[in-house]
């Protein structure tokens, strides 16, 4: 069974600084990892995904994440927080089913990322 | 192109009533996941659909819970009778065809059950 672990409910970094927020998996089979952001009152969206490939992904809003099989960790970063950036983000896997598209997604319980101005 | 829409965003119901929440996915889209978010717990994967046939509903919380996917158009999630418990946030999300991974998703219903 797959379980996704994020590391602090809450995060809290001034404007301009780095944003690391953390994300392990553990899953059977090489899992497809993402990050979603939801935003006050809106539905979930995609930042970011890996799937296959370069383990170093980039996503909207100048946010990345690596994937390290080693680490069983897709960890979140962004170089310099802004304002705009204050939201939940979640990180979630999945694992390919039969008909060769991706099962549901397991998430992390969330983490609110607060920025200090 | 008009995303994953949901209806209605908020519902409040009484224990033992009957609630029909309603998805419409992005046009074409074959897969449909329906999820919930309880109070203060992480976002749990309820049922898939691939096109109109139930793929995967391992996460439905019991018999009190039935989805349709109506031609492989719009979903419906129906909770019949209502629980206290039931109360919480349920996303539909979809994604294109086999071999998609990026689920797209709505903005949520809202249910409280009192």
């Amino acid at each position: 069974a797959q379980s996704v672990t994020q590391l602090g409910s809450h995060v809290s970094v001034s404007e301009g600084a780095l944003v690391l927020l953390r994300c392990n998996y553990s899953s059977s089979v090489p899992p497809y990892l993402f990050w979603y952001v939801q935003y006050p009152n809106q539905g979930l969206q995609l930042l970011l995904k890996y799937t296959t490939g370069a383990t170093l992904v980039k996503g909207i809003n100048g946010f990345e994440a690596e994937f390290k099989k080693s680490e069983t960790s897709f960890h979140l970063t962004k170089p310099s927080a802004h304002m705009s950036d204050a939201a939940e983000y979640f990180c979630a896997s999945s694992e390919a089913y039969s008909g060769g598209g991706a099962d549901g997604l397991t998430f992390g319980k969330g983490t609110h990322l607060i920025i200090q101005p | 192109e008009a995303g994953v829409t949901q209806f209605p965003s908020h519902s409040v119901i009484e224990k033992g009533q009957t609630v029909t929440l309603r998805c419409d996915p992005i046009s074409g889209h074959d897969n449909l996941y329906w999820y919930r978010r309880v109070m203060g717990k992480e976002i749990k994967f309820l049922l898939h659909f691939v096109k109109e046939s139930k793929q995967d509903e391992s996460g439905m919380p019991n018999n009190r819970f039935l989805a349709e996917r109506t031609g492989g158009t719009y979903s419906t999630l129906k909770v019949q009778p209502a629980e206290l418990e039931d109360s919480g946030v349920y996303f539909c999300a979809s994604s294109q065809d086999a071999g998609s991974y990026e689920q797209y998703f709505g903005p949520g219903t809202r249910l409280t059950v009192t």
